[in-house]
């Protein structure tokens, strides 16, 4: 596509519930990242995957926070037992970075999902 | 990667040239000096991107000292729309595997464009 696709666009949960949110990256990028933005705050590392390698997930908060990558192409991040801490935007992002490679990375991000846990 | 300072925030009057600083001392010779930024809820749009020398696309223009410890963003002729937090990151070129290759935002500065 033509750019980084999110959805949904937002969601509201109740505490103790399970989330999936949904990235498509742009076609033919390698790298993806989740990152999350609490209210007011900086942007988060999550995890990050590249091409068939295993994904970095340094950055995941806890265990109810899983992710997964198909084929290589969209990637799904799952928040198991929701709690209200969890609230925040929700963003992905992809890049052409192929590994081995060196020279500049440039991420493009889509729009985010809002998530609020009630 | 090395760290940066910016402002917090700082203002520009509309149709004048935005200049927002950065402060990189501890750059290293491998790393690029990138520029985002987010505005109001949306996600973080990329803006230019250098090494050592100066650079202008559509958008903007890098000014980098020679040192390598400090850069500017230029917006030529800020409009309303300019308005949003400008985030300034370094990191290293080469991925080497085994980590995280993506960039760590700090606070940004938040531009607010003046009608």
């Amino acid at each position: 596509g033509a750019g980084v696709s999110q959805s949904p666009s937002n969601k509201v949960t109740e505490k103790g519930k399970d989330v999936e949110l949904r990235c498509d990256p742009i076609s033919g990028h390698t790298a993806l990242y989740w990152y999350r933005q609490s209210l007011g705050q900086g942007l988060e590392f999550l995890i990050y995957f590249q091409g068939n390698s295993a994904p970095d997930k340094s950055g995941l908060p806890s265990d109810r926070f899983s992710a997964e990558r198909t084929g290589g192409s969209v990637s799904t991040l799952t928040i198991q037992r929701t709690q209200q801490e969890d609230s925040a935007v929700y963003l992905c992002a992809s890049s052409l970075r192929r590994q081995g490679a060196g020279g500049a990375n440039v991420l493009t991000f889509g729009a985010g999902s809002r998530l609020t846990v009630l | 990667d090395a760290k940066t300072t910016q402002p917090p925030s700082m203002d520009c009057a509309e149709g004048r040239a935005a200049n927002l600083p950065c402060n990189h001392s501890t750059i290293s010779g491998n790393e690029y000096v990138y520029w985002y930024r987010q505005i109001h809820s949306q996600g973080p749009q990329y803006i230019i991107h250098g090494l050592k020398n100066n650079e202008t696309n559509e958008m903007a223009s890098l000014i980098i000292t020679e040192d390598r410890k400090s850069s500017t963003l230029i917006l030529p002729h800020a409009t309303l729309r300019d308005t949003a937090v400008y985030y300034c990151i370094v990191r290293v070129a080469m991925y080497s595997g085994g980590g995280a290759d993506g960039l760590t935002f700090g606070k940004g500065t938040h531009l607010i464009i003046q009608p």
